[in-house]
């Protein structure tokens, strides 16, 4: 079964350091999403990306952050100068459709550690 | 009002009984809804999606939508300890298709 691959498992980085964080997202999906959790907190939206530009955003995704798709299967987000609170697990989703009406399927995620 | 609310847990639920999971949601626009699981330290993993009233199955799995009470719940029939997870609710916001998540409901079964 198809599914959406994120790298690398786990990125320690000093603060201040810039992160780029990886996935490749299902084949044949349009849709393309960044989520991140906290350790014991809830799954936070970051971004939607469709037809190569950002669709929504949240309060979260602040000048730090940015993502592209640099070709046509690589889907990345970079934090330009991290904080210590940027330490999250980062999931990477996709979807064939909008999230009205196609599930978003998951990668295994990015545990980022900033020191 | 929080947008999507769960309960938190943890619930504890004999193995072999019905674990029952609840969600409620304050959009009244929302039209589609799904039920993720998560194990510690991993990722969502979808179970069930349902976009209209009534009730869905999937093998052990029951989604259950009440639009005109704006609240979803997720039945599990012949709970095994496998299924001991953390339940995620997740609803459109029907303004911008974003998807709004619960906090997620810790369910534990006990063998």
């Amino acid at each position: 079964e198809p599914e959406v691959t994120q790298t690398p498992s786990h990125q320690v980085t000093q603060m201040g350091q810039e992160v780029i964080l990886r996935c490749v997202p299902i084949s044949n999906h349009l849709y393309f999403y960044w989520y991140r959790q906290i350790l014991g907190q809830k799954v936070e939206f970051l971004v939607s990306f469709y037809n190569n530009e950002i669709s929504e955003k949240s309060e979260i995704f602040d000048d730090q952050f940015s993502v592209e798709r640099p070709d046509g299967s690589n889907f990345t987000l970079k934090i330009r100068s991290t904080k210590l609170e940027d330490s999250a697990m980062y999931f990477c989703a996709s979807s064939e459709g909008d999230a009205n009406n196609s599930p978003l399927h998951f990668g295994n995620g990015t545990r980022l550690t900033v020191t | 009002q929080k947008e999507v609310e769960q309960n938190s847990g943890p619930l504890s639920v004999p193995e072999g009984a019905i674990a029952s999971l609840n969600c409620t949601y304050s959009d009244r626009g929302s039209q589609s809804f799904f039920w993720y699981r998560q194990y510690s330290g991993k990722s969502p993993e979808l179970i069930m999606s349902i976009y209209s009233n009534g009730d869905k199955e999937d093998g052990r799995f029951t989604a259950q939508l009440n639009k005109a009470s704006q609240y979803v719940s997720l039945l599990i029939r012949d709970s095994q300890p496998s299924d001991s997870a953390t339940y995620l609710c997740a609803v459109n916001r029907w303004s911008n298709y974003q998807l709004i998540w619960g906090a997620g409901t810790k369910l534990i079964i006990k063998p």
